[in-house]
């Protein structure tokens, strides 16, 4: 069964480093998201992403934030310069164009800034 | 604004047991209704969905769901639960035809089925 991966699947930085945190959605997937879950909170969206550009993003997603799809398989989240508070588990997730379909969730990458 | 409310942190049940994990929403619009379980260490795996229809949706695993507009809920049940079933269960709600499409998710109940 076609699965959401990403990788890696934890990375430690050092606060105000770069991160960039990859997905590789399923392939006949079109909508790709990021959400993020601090730990013992909510999980939060973060962007959703189609056609090349990003078509919805929450207040946490600022100018520090950008996505990116720099073929025909990955899906990236780069953090420009990280914050402690940018700890957390990422999840990436993709769908299929319909829109009654599910979001498929990739395993997630923990970030550890410190 | 959408928003999922899952008023227990964590369910205990005894193995065959029901299992009952409470979910209410808030939305402007028609909602898209959605289950999701996440194991130790994994990502969030899809159980069940509510789109239109009968309002007992059956999922994954003996999991099924029962949409009540009126008291705008959307709990999850499972007749007999099993040891396997502990695990930390999320509700999530989008909104039909919403740009982006995002989901909105409760805080998760942590299911503990003990033998």
């Amino acid at each position: 069964e076609p699965e959401v991966t990403q990788t890696p699947s934890h990375q430690v930085t050092q606060m105000g480093q770069e991160v960039i945190l990859r997905c590789v959605p399923i392939s006949n997937h079109l909508y790709f998201y990021w959400y993020r879950q601090i730990l013992g909170q909510k999980v939060e969206f973060l962007v959703s992403f189609y056609n090349n550009e990003i078509s919805e993003k929450s207040e946490i997603f600022d100018d520090q934030f950008s996505v990116e799809r720099p073929d025909g398989s990955n899906f990236t989240l780069k953090i420009r310069s990280t914050k402690l508070e940018d700890s957390a588990m990422y999840f990436c997730a993709s769908r299929v164009a319909g829109g009654r379909d599910e979001q498929f969730f990739g395993p997630g990458t923990r970030l550890t800034v410190l | 604004a959408q928003s999922v409310a899952q008023p227990e942190d964590q369910v205990n049940v005894a193995e065959g047991n029901p299992l009952t994990v409470k979910c209410t929403y808030s939305v402007s619009g028609n909602p898209y209704l959605f289950w999701y379980v996440q194991y130790p260490n994994r990502g969030l795996q899809f159980l069940l969905k509510y789109i239109t229809g009968d309002n007992l949706v059956k999922g994954s695993y003996g999991f099924e769901a029962e949409f009540n507009k009126s008291q705008t809920s959307f709990h999850l049940k499972k007749p007999s639960a099993l040891v396997s079933d502990s695990a930390l269960y999320f509700c999530a709600v989008r909104v039909w035809k919403a740009a982006g499409n995002k989901l909105t998710f409760g805080g998760g109940t942590r299911v503990l089925v003990k033998p």
